[in-house]
């Protein structure tokens, strides 16, 4: 079974507000979560990385994790169109090498 | 600088061909995956490599799908035979050996099987 979880499966936001994208893994042994970001027919390409409880910020985005949940979010403000990407989180345990993978979240940011 | 490469960008296979697809890794990467994308099942693994041993094949994906990494800065996954459930769009990956590092992908290698 899919054990990173993630909400909701789509979003539309209006062009220059807040996107709320949501991640828990159901694997207690996990340590390491990351956001990618893929764009229609592109690879998926890393955006940000969250290790440690608490919030990482870097520029229009911004990250929570709290790990006794296993959950982290990722907000974007100010949403352009070109944030329109399928966004999918990874996570991996300390023991491990692999990610596991969610099934993203489509985001389309409306002009 | 160059990224994760992956040959052909498509492809086209008649059912119950062979058919086998190329990775080149990031320069100095020691571990590298074989993804599945499809917008049902999202990303899945196939293979994982590190410093050329299999480390683990994918289970469900076991009988008609085979990795290998004959050298550090080459792999191939092989489908046989091939099914039209197969079509999807396939991943290679690395990354440096250190569990909390980035994966970096390549631009796949789109599959369609008739």
């Amino acid at each position: 079974q899919q054990k990173v979880q993630q909400s909701p499966e789509s979003l539309i936001v209006p062009e220059g507000g807040m996107a709320s994208l949501n991640c828990t893994s159901s694997d207690r042994n996990v340590d390491y979560f990351w956001w990618y970001r893929q764009h229609s027919g592109k690879s998926p390409k890393m955006l940000m990385s969250i290790f440690s409880n608490g919030e990482k910020e870097e520029g229009r985005f911004t990250v929570h994790l709290n790990k006794a949940s296993l959950h982290t979010s990722l907000h974007i403000r100010d949403s352009q169109p070109s944030d329109s990407a399928l966004y999918l989180c990874a996570a991996a345990s300390n023991m491990g090498y692999k990610l596991t993978f969610g099934t993203g979240t489509s985001l389309l940011v409306d002009p | 600088d160059a990224g994760v490469t992956q040959t052909p960008r498509h492809e086209v296979a008649e059912k119950g061909q062979t058919i086998i697809l190329k990775c080149e890794p990031v320069s100095g990467h020691n571990d590298l995956f074989w993804y599945r994308q499809t917008k049902i099942q999202g990303l899945e693994l196939l293979s994982y490599f590190r410093s050329k041993s299999l480390m683990e094949d994918g289970g469900a994906f076991k009988d008609r799908f085979k990795a290998e990494m004959l050298n550090s800065s080459f792999s191939t996954l092989k489908i046989q035979p091939t099914e039209p459930k197969d079509s999807a769009v396939y991943l290679c990956a690395s990354s440096s050996d250190r569990a909390n590092t980035e994966v970096f992908f390549g631009k796949g290698t789109r599959l369609t099987v008739v």
